[in-house]
């Protein structure tokens, strides 16, 4: 069983389209978070949920917005996407409400390619 | 704000001969220390990490890491590398009272050549 699944793997699209990707855990963990890693494969943090409410909210264009139906998924949605979108997106999952320290479970990504 | 230093941004190294990843850190509060690893088009995966206690470490697959708090480091080494080491290893932070925010370096690639 996947712990931390995303759908779709790969995802190459136009620049000006609406995108969504999707991310579901199955570990019961209370936190979620999104990664967005470069070309370069620098990871950095975008997002993360807390029992369906948002905590962190890094520097992110507010294209990108994250929905969470319920604490096992983790949604990101995209708007109006440019090329320097073109990366790959990274789900995670942590097991307590702000739990420091605590191990975060990636799930295998999610290449998106703007054209 | 932390930070994360990864000097190395490639090593090779020979099958079965030791390797040491250096990482160094910078914050001006108590962190916890990860180290990830990263296989070709897959996810991360845990190694090791720190918390408190004992300053060695040690992780999944033969990897440990010493928390060095003088030296702000934590080195990520390994006796003996085998092949299917080869990989991407992410060091990474987070610090106390942010909501286990993960601060990562910009990753070592690790090629093990026979």
């Amino acid at each position: 069983d996947t712990a931390v699944s995303q759908t779709p793997k790969y995802l190459v699209t136009q620049m000006g389209n609406d995108k969504s990707i999707k991310c579901e855990q199955n570990l019961g963990h209370d936190t979620m978070y999104w990664y967005k890693q470069d070309s370069k494969k620098f990871l950095k943090i975008m997002f993360s949920y807390n029992n369906k409410e948002l905590i962190i909210n890094e520097t992110v264009p507010n294209r990108f917005s994250p929905k969470s139906p319920d604490k096992a998924h983790l949604n990101l949605h995209i708007n109006s996407l440019e090329l320097g979108d073109s990366a790959v997106y990274f789900c995670a999952s942590s097991q307590r409400l702000a739990g420091e320290g605590d191990t975060q479970y990636f799930g295998p990504g999610t290449r998106l390619t703007v054209l | 704000a932390q930070s994360v230093t990864q000097l190395d941004s490639q090593v090779p190294v020979f099958e079965e001969a030791p390797v040491e990843l250096r990482c160094n850190y910078s914050s001006s509060v108590s962190v916890y220390l990860f180290w990830y690893v990263q296989y070709p088009n897959q996810g991360l995966q845990l190694l090791l990490k720190y918390l408190s206690g004992s300053t060695l470490v040690k992780g999944i697959n033969g990897f440990e890491a010493e928390f060095n708090k003088s030296q702000t480091s934590f080195h990520l080494r390994k006796p003996s590398v085998h092949i299917s080491d080869t990989a991407e290893y992410f060091c990474a932070v987070s610090r106390t009272g942010g909501g286990n925010k993960l601060t990562f370096g910009t990753g070592t690639q690790l090629k093990v050549e026979l």
